[in-house]
C-alpha cells in the first residue's frame, strides 16, 4: 500500500515533443505528490508538486494532472529540451505523520536533438 | 544558499569492512533524512531526524546499519559490517521542519562493496 508505481521505464522522445510519465498509488493518505528530477551523478531536485485540491498544476512547460478518483497523477514536459534528458522519480508522502516520502521506481528521459 | 554537502563522494571497500559517510544539511533545516539508492531505483528512506531525535527508522538494518546527528546539525550514517547488496548511492537531504515539503537533496556518496 505504500507503493507509487511509475511508468514507463524509459522513454525517448524527440526535440520538441511531449514527454509523459505517469504514476499510480494506493494510499489513500497520500496528499502531497511531487516530482524530482536527477541528473547523473548528482542528488534529486524538486521539480513540481501538486496537493488533491487541484487537478492541475503548471510551471513553465511542466505540468502535474492529477487524478485523485483513479489515484494516478502524471508528469507532463511540453516542448521538451536536449537539457530535460535525466530521470524523473514521482513520489509520495503523507501529511500525517512524518511525510516520508515514498518515490517510484524512476524514469529515464532521453530528449533527442 | 549553500546546498546539502556530503563526504566523501565515492567509496570502495571490501565486505565485512566499515564504512561512514558524513551529511551536513542546509543552515536552519531541522529534519534530516538518509536515503539509500540502488541503481535502477528510486531512494528508500532509511532514517529520519527531527533535530537530533529519530523519528522513522523503520527501514534501517539496524544490525549494520546506523546513524547519529549529534548537537541537530551534522550527521554520520555507518554501515558495520558491510555486505555487497549495500552497494549504492547514500543520499541525505534535509528540509526546513518536518512539515516542510521540499527535500534538498546532497549529491549522494556512491559506495561499491567488493
Amino acid at each position: 500500500q505504500q507503493q507509487v508505481k511509475q511508468s514507463p521505464q524509459s522513454l525517448i522522445v524527440q526535440k520538441g515533443g511531449i514527454s509523459i510519465i505517469n504514476c499510480a498509488y494506493e494510499n489513500t493518505a497520500f496528499d502531497y505528490f511531487p516530482w524530482y528530477q536527477q541528473f547523473p551523478g548528482k542528488g534529486p531536485a524538486l521539480l513540481i508538486a501538486i496537493r488533491p485540491d487541484v487537478s492541475e498544476k503548471k510551471e513553465g512547460r511542466f505540468t502535474i494532472s492529477f487524478n485523485k478518483s483513479a489515484k494516478q497523477f502524471s508528469l507532463h514536459i511540453m516542448d521538451s529540451q536536449p537539457g530535460d534528458s535525466a530521470t524523473y522519480f514521482c513520489a509520495a508522502s503523507s501529511d500525517t505523520g512524518f511525510q516520508k516520502l515514498v518515490f517510484g521506481t524512476g524514469t529515464r528521459l532521453l530528449v533527442s536533438p | 544558499e549553500a546546498g546539502v554537502a556530503q563526504s566523501p563522494r565515492y567509496k570502495i571497500i571490501e565486505k565485512r569492512q566499515s564504512v561512514a559517510f558524513w551529511c551536513n544539511p542546509i543552515s536552519g533545516h531541522a529534519t534530516l533524512y538518509w536515503y539509500q539508492q540502488i541503481l535502477g531505483q528510486g531512494p528508500k528512506l532509511l532514517i529520519q531526524f527531527q533535530n537530533n531525535g529519530v523519528v522513522d527508522d523503520s527501514q534501517l538494518p539496524k544490525d549494520r546499519f546506523s546513524a547519529e546527528r549529534l548537537k541537530g546539525v551534522d550527521s554520520t550514517l555507518k554501515i558495520q559490517p558491510a555486505k555487497l547488496e549495500d552497494s549504492a548511492v547514500y543520499l541525505c537531504a534535509s528540509s526546513l521542519d518536518r512539515g516542510g515539503n521540499e527535500q534538498f537533496f546532497g549529491p549522494g556518496t556512491r559506495l561499491t562493496v567488493l
